[in-house]
Parts: structure tokens; sequence; C-alpha cells
């Protein structure tokens, strides 16, 4: 079975860092870019950042810009995210997906098509 | 950035009723856009992408449509399990965006 799975999350105070990670199974982990996607209390979805396969193509919204970085390791078949100087606006379900599938040097999305179950995020005093 | 606006914010149906659910692109994204369903609790899950293509395992009763700046989503007869959130989501550029939501909720 295909299967992402986050942890990581926590409780932390304004200014504080945190690193998230999620571990991969199931599939060929170092032939996709992968998403990280989170979610605000009652809010609707955010793209945070990508991370292509060899991780030499990466991007991150604005609003994390500077203070968070997307990194792989294929060889674990994880991912992660570093998270610093969190805000009370970065509280959040923050979830792994995949995406781009990338065999012999040819590319296609499918659409994030494998979502772990999330890690929550609170940033508060 | 692509802004993504969905319409209406709530569908109230039966089911067995059709829906359909439009996603606005702010500029053309071409087919480059995909469909999720979100449950309470849940991760969201993929239904369409790049426009009208049905990921793996989804029931036919969804189906996609659209191109450039207006986009789709019908579910032609709803099941009680389909009553949930549904997003649109742009792959066309970055920074990658989501719909508000469209939430379908029984009548």
């Amino acid at each position: 079975e295909e299967q992402l799975v986050e942890s990581g999350g926590g409780l932390v105070k304004p200014g504080g860092s945190l690193r998230l990670s999620c571990a991969a199974s199931g599939f060929n982990f170092s032939s996709y870019s992968m998403n990280w996607v989170r979610q605000a209390p009652g809010k609707g979805l955010e793209w945070v950042s990508s991370i292509s396969i060899t991780s030499n193509n990466i991007y991150y919204a604005d609003s994390v810009k500077g203070r968070i970085t997307i990194s792989r390791d294929n060889a674990k078949n994880s991912l992660s995210l570093h998270m610093n100087s969190l805000r009370a606006e970065d509280t959040a379900v923050y979830y792994c997906a995949r995406d781009w599938s990338c065999v012999a040097g040819s590319c296609k999305s499918y659409g994030m098509d494998v979502w772990g179950q999330g890690t929550t995020v609170t940033v508060s005093s | 950035e692509v802004v993504l606006t969905q319409s209406p914010a709530t569908l109230s149906l039966s089911p067995g009723e059709r829906a359909t659910l439009s996603c606005r692109a702010s500029q053309s994204v071409s087919s480059y856009l995909a469909w999720y369903q979100q449950k309470p609790g849940q991760a969201p899950r993929l239904l369409i992408y790049d426009a009208s293509n049905r990921a793996t395992g989804i029931p036919a009763r969804f189906s996609g449509s659209g191109s450039g700046t207006d986009f789709t989503l019908t579910i032609s007869s709803l099941e009680p399990e389909d009553f949930a959130l549904y997003y649109c989501q742009q792959r066309s550029s970055w920074p990658r965006t989501f719909g508000q939501g469209t939430k379908v909720e029984i009548k």
C-alpha cells in the first residue's frame, strides 16, 4: 500500500522552531516530487512547499519563504520540513503529498494523488 | 499568483441529485487543474487531475471539464458519501494555489 506518514507536530511558542517529517512506503519515493500542504483550523488548503526528485528545484509559498526549508532523503524515503520563526498563523495541520512522477527522464503529474494523515502544529504562548 | 474562485460556497442537494461545482481562475491555467474531496478529519483525496482525468479508483459519477479559466466538477448522482468539501487546485504556475472550497451538504 502506498503510504505517507507525517510526524513531528506539536505545541511551540511564537518564534520557535519545529521539524516535520514524512515517511514514505509502498512506492518508489525517489521517483516522485513531493509537497507540503497545510490547513489552518476551519480554513481551506494552502500549498506550502514543493521539492523535485533530486532536490534541484524547490519552491515556497511567500507566506513561509525565508522561515521554512524543505528537504528530502531518497535513501531513507523521507521528506522533511524545517520551520523557524514560527508565528500564530502557522498553526495548522500539515500534510505531505505526492506529486510528479519521473521515470527514465520522462515526468508526468497525475495530481497530488497520495496524502498523509497530517500532523498538527500549534503555535501559541 | 493565480487566484481560484469556487462557486457556490455551499451547495444544498439531496441524494440522487446532480451536483455542479465551478472553479474560475484569474488567468489561464490551460488544463492543469485538479479537484479534491475532503471529509471532516480526513486528508484530501484526489478526484480529477488535468481538468478531466479521473484519478485511480474514483467512481464514474465524478467528472471534470473545462480549460483556460473556467472549470466544472460534476457529480452525476449524489451518493451519501459524496457530501463533503471540494477544492480545486492549479499546477500551471508557482505558487500552486487552491480554491477556497465548495461544501456539498444534504438538503
